[in-house]
């Protein structure tokens, strides 16, 4: 099974903090995509990367932004944090072995994140 | 855009009971894959669907893959407390992206 990391596990911060969510990888994938799900509810694709230097908005509008610097970084950062933005948020790759269009996907475990 | 819907939003069962959940797509689908998630967890692949028709089973879990590859069903026969969590849809679509139903909560009375 591919191995995805995200840290932290759990973070609650004031309003206007800025903040970075880590998500490595160790498998070497070029597609690496984050999800924002607030609890019960679906998954929405706020941004994707096919590759180090692209990054791809998703259909939910985020006021977070990505960088691709390294295949194995994908960090997602908010530069102003609001309690709008408490949520948990899950990065994801394409699982191990499957290399097919619209591969299904292996999620780290996720950051859930409280701005007060 | 294309759309994902899912029913039903809750399922409350007696264990031992079956259970059901579909997904409909506004458009054709690539593939189909369904998730499991667990209270507090992530989401955890479960299968894939790519063929029109294709029906695929997991021990107690069966899939199914519509004909127009627009819909799909996931059914378990005979649920266990084990079974809980939310089950997600999810759609490969043309444009290289994975888009989520809207999940279905299952709970179940021991």
């Amino acid at each position: 099974e591919a191995d995805i990391y995200q840290t932290p596990r759990y973070l609650v911060i004031g309003t206007g903090k800025k903040i970075t969510l880590e998500c490595s990888q160790t498998m070497g994938h070029d597609k690496m995509y984050w999800y924002q799900q607030d609890p019960g509810m679906e998954l929405h694709l706020i941004h994707y990367s096919y590759g180090v230097n692209s990054t791809e908005k998703g259909d939910l509008s985020s006021e977070s932004t990505v960088s691709r610097i390294r295949t194995e970084h994908f960090p997602l950062t908010l530069e102003s944090a609001r309690p709008s933005h408490t949520s948990q948020y899950l990065c994801a790759i394409p699982r191990q072995g499957i290399s097919i269009f619209n591969s299904p996907l292996h999620f780290g475990n996720g950051t859930r994140l409280t701005v007060t | 855009g294309q759309q994902v819907m899912q029913i039903p939003q809750y399922q409350h069962v007696q264990e031992g009971e079956d259970f059901t959940t579909y997904c409909n797509s506004s458009t054709t689908l690539s593939n189909i894959q369904w998730y499991k998630q667990r209270p507090g967890g992530h989401p955890v692949f479960l299968i894939q669907l790519v063929k029109s028709g294709e029906v695929k089973k997991q021990k107690r879990l069966t899939f199914q893959f519509g004909e127009a590859k627009k819909n799909s069903s996931l059914h378990i026969t005979a649920t266990q407390t084990t079974d809980v969590g939310t089950y997600f849809c999810a759609g490969g679509s043309s444009a290289s992206k994975i888009i989520f139903g809207s999940g279905t909560r299952l709970s179940i009375r021991p």
